[in-house]
């Protein structure tokens, strides 16, 4: 079935430093990634869109120059967090759509917990 | 613009009993409905989905949907819980586009007491 693997699942970074996550799909051609922001005991709120090769569309609400997301290829999506600090720390996921994949449903990744000190 | 409603936040059920979690929705067009499971700091999981046919859905770990479109609801069951099942269920839907974004219900809690 279709896999989409998400590193680190956790990750700890000192303000003001980046951090970069991936998401790849393992056994599909994801044209369309998406990623998302959880909050404790809330649901998952879309930050972006990435199609590959074009620009992400974000969210309103979502800087997209602290959350820079690149789909350069079908299998790979990354979302850096730019100088991070702490009310940036959360659980990021991201999710894949496209051909081979869970029709009209979405693969999600395990998730990254990133905690900003 | 789609929304997704799931009345209940948390659902506490003890061990062998039916559950129902309810999840209703609005939409101004056609759309698929998925529900997915997520268990702590894990990703999502999807139980099952509706696109077609059929409104009684299936799922894995036992669980199923029925589709009612004129009450806009999907709600989701299970004719006995286990412990296994401790988990946070989200109710999605999605517009008839194969890349369109997903937007989630706020979630039910379900807490299986032994």
């Amino acid at each position: 079935g279709a896999v989409v693997s998400q590193h680190p699942s956790r990750v700890i970074c000192k303000s003001g430093t980046s951090v970069k996550i991936e998401c790849r799909s393992l056994d599909f051609q994801a044209t369309t990634m998406f990623w998302y922001r959880q909050f404790p005991k809330q649901s998952l709120m879309l930050m972006a869109t990435s199609n590959e090769g074009s620009k992400a569309t974000y969210e309103q609400g979502v800087e997209k120059d602290k959350f820079l997301i690149n789909h350069a290829s079908l299998t790979l999506s990354t979302l850096t967090v730019t100088s991070a600090h702490p009310e940036d720390s959360s659980f990021y996921i991201c999710s894949a759509s496209g051909q081979g994949g869970t029709n009209y449903g979405y693969t999600f990744g395990s998730g990254t917990r990133l905690t900003v000190v | 613009a789609q929304s997704v409603t799931q009345l209940d936040s948390q659902v506490p059920v003890f061990e062998e009993a039916p559950v129902e979690l309810r999840c209703n929705y609005s939409s101004s067009v056609s759309v698929y409905l998925f529900w997915y499971v997520q268990y702590p700091n894990q990703g999502l999981q999807l139980l099952l989905k509706y696109l077609s046919g059929s409104t009684l859905v299936k799922g894995i770990n036992g669980f199923e949907a029925e589709f009612n479109k004129s009450q806009t609801s999907f709600h989701l069951r299970k004719p006995s819980v286990h412990i296994s099942d401790t988990a946070e269920y989200f109710c999605a839907v999605t517009p008839y586009s194969s890349a369109s974004k997903i937007i989630f219900g706020s979630g039910t809690r379900l807490s299986i007491r032994p």
